[in-house]
C-alpha cells in the first residue's frame, strides 16, 4: 500500500523552530518529486514546497523561502521541513505529498499531486 | 497575485447533477497548463480526483468528470450522494508562482 506519514507537528512559539519528517512506504520514492501542502485552520490548501528526486531543484512558495528549507533522504525513504523563525500565520496542517511532474518543451514542473498523507498539525503559538 | 476562483460553495438534492466551476488566468490554466481536482471529506486529508482535466484515478467512480476551456474548467458530479458533501478544489500549475497553485475551494452540500 502506497503510504505517507508525517511527524514532528505541535506546538512552538514565534520565532522557533520545526522539523516535520514524512515517512514514504509502498513505492519507489527515489523515482518522484515530493512537495508539502500545507491548510491553515478552515482555510484552503496552499502549497508550500517541492524538492526533485535527487535534491538538484527546489522551490518554496515566497511566504517561507529563506525561513524553510525542504530535503529528503533516499536512503531513508523520507522527506523533511526544516521551518525556522515560525510566525503565526505558518500555523496549518502540513501534508506530505507525492507529486508528479509535467514537462513544458524542456522544463519540468510540479503538475499535481497523487498521494497524500494524513497531515501533522503546526501551532506557532505565544 | 494569481488566483483560481472556485465559488465558496454549491448544493443540490440527491440524485441530482452540479457543477463547480475553477476560473484561473493567463499564468495557469489559459497558458496551457492542466487543471486537476481533489476532494477533502470533513476532517481527512485531500484526495485527488481527476487529472490532466479530465482523467479519474483508479477507484473514483464515472459520476466525476472534468473539462476544461479557455482560462476556466469545470467539475461535474452527476447522480449526487450524501457521501459527496465535501470541500472539493481545482489546482493549476501557475507560471508566477512558479508552482502549484490551489483555488479557494468550494463547499458542496447534499440536501
Amino acid at each position: 500500500e502506497v503510504q505517507l506519514v508525517e511527524s514532528g507537528g505541535g506546538l512552538v512559539q514565534p520565532g522557533g523552530s520545526l522539523r516535520l519528517s514524512c515517512a514514504a512506504s509502498g513505492f519507489t520514492f527515489r523515482r518522484y518529486w515530493m512537495s508539502w501542502v500545507r491548510q491553515a485552520p478552515g482555510k484552503g490548501l496552499e502549497w508550500v514546497a517541492n524538492i526533485q528526486q535527487d535534491e538538484s531543484e527546489k522551490d518554496y512558495v515566497n511566504s517561507v523561502r529563506g525561513r524553510f528549507t525542504i530535503s529528503r533522504d533516499n536512503a531513508r525513504n523520507s522527506l523533511y521541513l526544516q521551518m525556522n523563525s515560525l510566525r503565526a500565520e505558518d500555523t496549518a496542517v502540513y501534508y506530505c505529498v507525492r507529486a508528479i511532474a509535467g514537462y513544458w518543451g524542456s522544463s519540468r514542473y510540479i503538475d499535481y499531486m497523487d498521494v497524500w498523507g494524513q497531515g501533522t498539525t503546526v501551532t506557532v503559538s505565544s | 497575485q494569481s488566483v483560481l476562483t472556485q465559488p465558496p460553495s454549491v448544493s443540490g438534492a440527491p440524485g441530482q447533477r452540479v457543477t463547480i466551476s475553477c476560473t484561473g488566468s493567463s499564468s495557469n490554466i489559459g497558458a496551457g497548463y492542466d487543471v486537476h481536482w481533489y476532494q477533502q471529506l470533513p476532517g481527512i486529508a485531500p484526495k485527488l480526483l481527476i487529472y490532466g482535466n479530465n482523467n479519474r484515478p483508479s477507484g473514483v467512480p464515472d459520476r466525476f468528470s472534468g473539462s476544461k476551456s479557455g482560462t476556466s474548467a469545470s467539475l461535474a458530479i452527476t447522480g449526487l450522494q450524501a457521501d459527496d458533501e465535501a470541500d472539493y478544489y481545482c489546482q493549476s500549475y501557475d507560471t508566477s508562482l512558479s508552482g502549484p497553485l490551489f483555488g479557494g475551494g468550494t463547499k458542496l452540500t447534499v440536501l
